[in-house]
């Protein structure tokens, strides 16, 4: 069974520094990867998408990037947080070639301050 | 652009009541369908999909219909439960790596 596993579960940082976070996926072999963020309360914005290794594409712009360094992992990061950048994020994967049902991850919380 | 449209923010249930969310959405192609339901402090987990017109998709006693001449896909549950207690999102993907959500419904069911 595949598993999706994203960290840190939370974070509080200082406006102005930088940010990484990450997303694994076990068990599925060249899945397709996104990030979204979502603000308390609010609807899901999808950010970035990746169908491969090394490759990503930006859905919005919020000062923020992504990147895919293996195969089962997907990292988001910025180097100057804002206050805006508060929020959930969540990583998703689905199948290769099924680009359409995801499927979510637990979701990391981030409080900027 | 896409778009998909929630119109209740919160609904307010009894338990055995019947539940209807309404969605509509907006896109240039034949977009397939999608109802996510969130609880607090989690990732959103998928419910069930619809690619084409009039298929149903279900689960967990949700359905929802695609109707491509309304452009709708309502939620629907015969008898509602406590634990169904949750945000619901309705989305839409044009079959690309795109998907867009709708602003959710929160529903609330008292026992």
């Amino acid at each position: 069974a595949q598993t999706i596993h994203q960290w840190p579960v939370a974070e509080i940082k200082a406006v102005g520094s930088p940010l990484s976070l990450g997303c694994t996926i076990k068990g599925k072999s060249s899945p397709n990867l996104y990030w979204y963020w979502q603000a308390t309360g609010g609807t899901l914005q999808q950010l970035f998408y990746s169908i491969t290794v090394g490759q990503v594409e930006s859905v919005v712009q919020l000062n923020l990037s992504a990147s895919r360094p293996k195969d089962d992992q997907f990292i988001l990061s910025t180097e100057k947080l804002l206050l805006s950048h508060s929020g959930f994020y969540l990583c998703a994967w689905s199948l290769p070639g099924v680009q359409d049902t995801q499927y979510f991850g637990p979701g990391t919380r981030l409080l900027v301050l | 652009g896409d778009s998909v449209t929630q119109t209740e923010g919160q609904v307010a249930l009894s338990e055995e009541d019947f539940l209807t969310i309404h969605c509509n959405y907006s896109a240039s192609g034949y977009p397939a369908l999608f109802w996510y339901v969130q609880y607090p402090g989690e990732g959103p987990q998928f419910l069930f999909r619809a690619s084409r017109d009039k298929e149903k998709g279900s689960s967990r006693g949700f359905e929802a219909t695609y109707d491509k001449g309304t452009t709708s896909f309502h939620l629907r549950k015969a008898s509602v439960q406590e634990s169904d207690s949750a945000v619901y999102y309705c989305a839409s993907g044009t079959g690309g790596y795109k998907v867009v959500f709708g602003s959710g419904t929160r529903l609330l069911v008292s026992p």
